[in-house]
């Protein structure tokens, strides 16, 4: 089954922008991904499905500064325009044969 | 408007059983598979169970397999997830998800708000 690599914290300063990554493991490099968002005390919310070529497809609401992009096993998002409401836990999830998969989260802190 | 609520958790011994209820609205329930979701205190995401959206597949995690089932109601939109033979790990929050898809392969894109069991003597 495929695993998912994230980094555990980010940093970036309010106004700036910042990219967050999702690494596949070998032999699914190729796999559909989605992006989540918990703003801390809240359930998560989804943000976007995102394929290996790069096209991406935000959920309901989900504002314009967030975008995503791909390279190889690499499946990243990008924030622009930081706000102090994007600091929050994301989340990369993707599937196989009777398993979903959760990367570990990274915790992003907007100084 | 996606809307899924859950109810049922709470405080419940080690042997012990719950089941857990989602209410779903906003959308046509029974086209899509739903899911069970949790995440222990501190801890990341962890899917448990996923059912069709006709009932007829369902889908588990090791760690609840054989302790935990999954089902639904469509007349009444309602997704369920009854859980006996509880352990302390598994003291989460579980959340209701809905799948992009009838039946099985895709990510979640609405969740509920989440509701706390505890397993605890």
């Amino acid at each position: 089954q495929p695993v998912l690599t994230q980094s555990s914290s980010a940093s970036a300063s309010l106004g700036s922008s910042v990219k967050l990554t999702c690494t596949l493991s070998s032999g699914h490099s190729r796999y559909i991904i989605a992006w989540h968002q918990q703003q801390p005390g809240k359930a998560p919310r989804f943000l976007m499905n995102l394929e290996g070529g790069g096209s991406y497809s935000k959920g309901s609401g989900v504002p314009d500064r967030f975008s995503g992009s791909s390279s190889g096993a690499d499946r990243s998002l990008t924030i622009s325009n930081l706000q102090f409401e994007d600091e929050a836990d994301y989340y990369c999830e993707t599937w196989d044969i009777n398993t979903q998969v959760f990367g570990g989260g990274t915790k992003l802190t907007v100084l | 408007e996606v809307q899924l609520l859950e109810s049922g958790g709470g405080l419940v011994q080690p042997g012990g059983s719950l089941r857990l209820s989602c209410a779903a609205s906003g959308f046509t329930f029974s086209s899509y598979a739903m899911s069970w979701l949790r995440q222990a205190p501190g801890k990341g995401l962890e899917w448990v169970s996923t059912i069709s959206g006709s009932g007829d597949n369902t889908f588990f995690a090791d760690s609840v397999k054989g302790r935990f089932t999954i089902s639904r109601d469509n007349s009444k939109n309602t997704l369920y997830l009854q859980m006996s033979s509880l352990r302390a790990e598994d003291t989460a929050v579980y959340y209701c998800a809905k799948n992009q898809v009838n039946i099985w392969g895709s990510p979640h894109d609405y969740w509920g708000q989440g509701t706390l069991v505890t397993v605890s003597s």
